[in-house]
Order: structure tokens, then sequence, then C-alpha cells
């Protein structure tokens, strides 16, 4: 067990509002992931971070941003959020200093926006 | 950019039977090498990883895979298929030489277990 919580595990919005997405982990890990999951798509790198106010863009950025204020917390936000962005989201941790070693997952943030 | 394949986005096996999953790789040195299994509402749980050494690995819940370098793969195989192990099974890559500090994850292969 990674000690990775995400909240909340489900939610239902409607379009234009803001969403935040929360990862909180128990274990000092320097690098934390946020990525989404659609089919057909496999996992896919939204934001990244290694280190507090570290962070940096995957391939999906667009229309999210993320903070990390803290080391143990590494928040998504969706600022007007937009029904393309309905989507399964997992945070991850990886393992080591460098950020490729092995990554461990949450168990996901089911969000729907209508 | 790193990349991967999955092939076979679905597969179906009869309980007992022998598996493999095949993964490929886009990469010019040596990637780190990873599969990870999905099971319904879950979140990815490791199932083994590769980062240089003996190209025979092996993981948990008795899976191995095999880094085949002339062929950019690393094939994820079973022997012998239990009920348990019906899920989403995903490889990732890691590039070591290049700025990202993450891993690249293929579309994954959907696995089905007939009784």
């Amino acid at each position: 067990d990674a000690g990775i919580t995400q909240s909340p595990r489900h939610k239902v919005t409607e379009t234009g509002t803001p969403v935040t997405l929360r990862c909180h982990q128990t274990e000092n890990h320097r690098y934390m992931y946020w990525y989404r999951q659609d089919p057909g798509h496999g996992l896919r790198l939204i934001h990244y971070s290694y280190g507090v106010k570290d962070t940096d863009k995957g391939e999906v950025s667009d229309g999210y941003s993320v903070s990390r204020s803290k080391t143990e917390d590494f928040l998504l936000t969706l600022e007007s959020a937009t029904s393309s962005q309905t989507s399964v989201y997992f945070c991850a941790i990886s393992e080591g200093d460098r950020g490729l070693l092995a990554q461990h997952f949450g168990d996901g943030t089911r969000l729907s926006i209508l | 950019a790193q990349s991967v394949t999955q092939p076979d986005i679905h597969i179906t096996v009869s309980e007992g039977a022998s598996l493999e999953l095949r993964c490929n790789y886009s990469y010019g040195a040596t990637p780190y090498l990873f599969w990870y299994v999905q099971s319904p509402g879950q979140g990815l749980q490791l199932l083994l990883k590769y980062f240089s050494g003996d190209t025979l690995v092996q993981g948990i819940k008795g899976f191995e895979a095999e880094f085949k370098r002339s062929q950019s793969s690393f094939n994820l195989r079973k022997p012998s298929v239990h009920w348990s192990d019906a899920a989403e099974y995903f490889c990732a890559v890691g590039a070591q030489d290049t700025g990202r500090r993450a891993l690249t994850f293929g579309s994954g292969t959907r696995l089905q277990v007939q009784p």
C-alpha cells in the first residue's frame, strides 16, 4: 500500500463549474502525477510535480491546472469543466528520486460532467 | 519521444491455458519497462518491472515478462491462467535520458477468461 488517497471518489457536476480533485500521500514521495483514463487511450499524463511548487505539463494539460503547496498534497483543478473532461482520474506517486521508477496509483476519481 | 504499443485490445483464453500479452516500445536506449494490472473499478497494480540485467523478470501472481532488445518487446506471460486474472493489463515505459520524468502507457489489453 503506497498510502495514496484520492478525494472525492465520485463526482457529478455541470459544464462550466470549477472542480478540484485532491491526492494525498503519506510517504513523502517527491514525484506525484495526475492521469486521466479513457477507453482506448490507456492512461494519459495531465500534469506532474517533482517537489513543492514544482510542476510540469503532460500531453493533455489543456483545461487543467495543478498545485502542490505541501509534499503530501497534489491538487488538480478544472477551472471551467467541459463534457470532454468526463473521465476517470488517477493520482500516482513514483518510487525513488528521479521519477522513472515504479509508479503506484490511487483508486481513482470518477468525474462526470453533464 | 518514447511510445508503447499493445497490439491486442482484447484477448480471451480458457482457464488453465497459457497466456502471452504483447508489448512493443519505441525508444533509442534501454528503457525502464513495467506491466500493470487493473481490475474493474480499481487503480493500477504493479505486476513487474525491468531496469537492467537478467532479461527474464518474475512478478507477482505468477506472471513473468521477457525483455527482447532486438524486437523492442516486453511480453507478459503466465503458464496457467486463473479466472481471477480477468482484468485489463497495461505496459509502460520510462525513458532515462530525456527530460520527461513520467511513464508512457500503452492503451491496454483486456483479458477475458473462459471457464
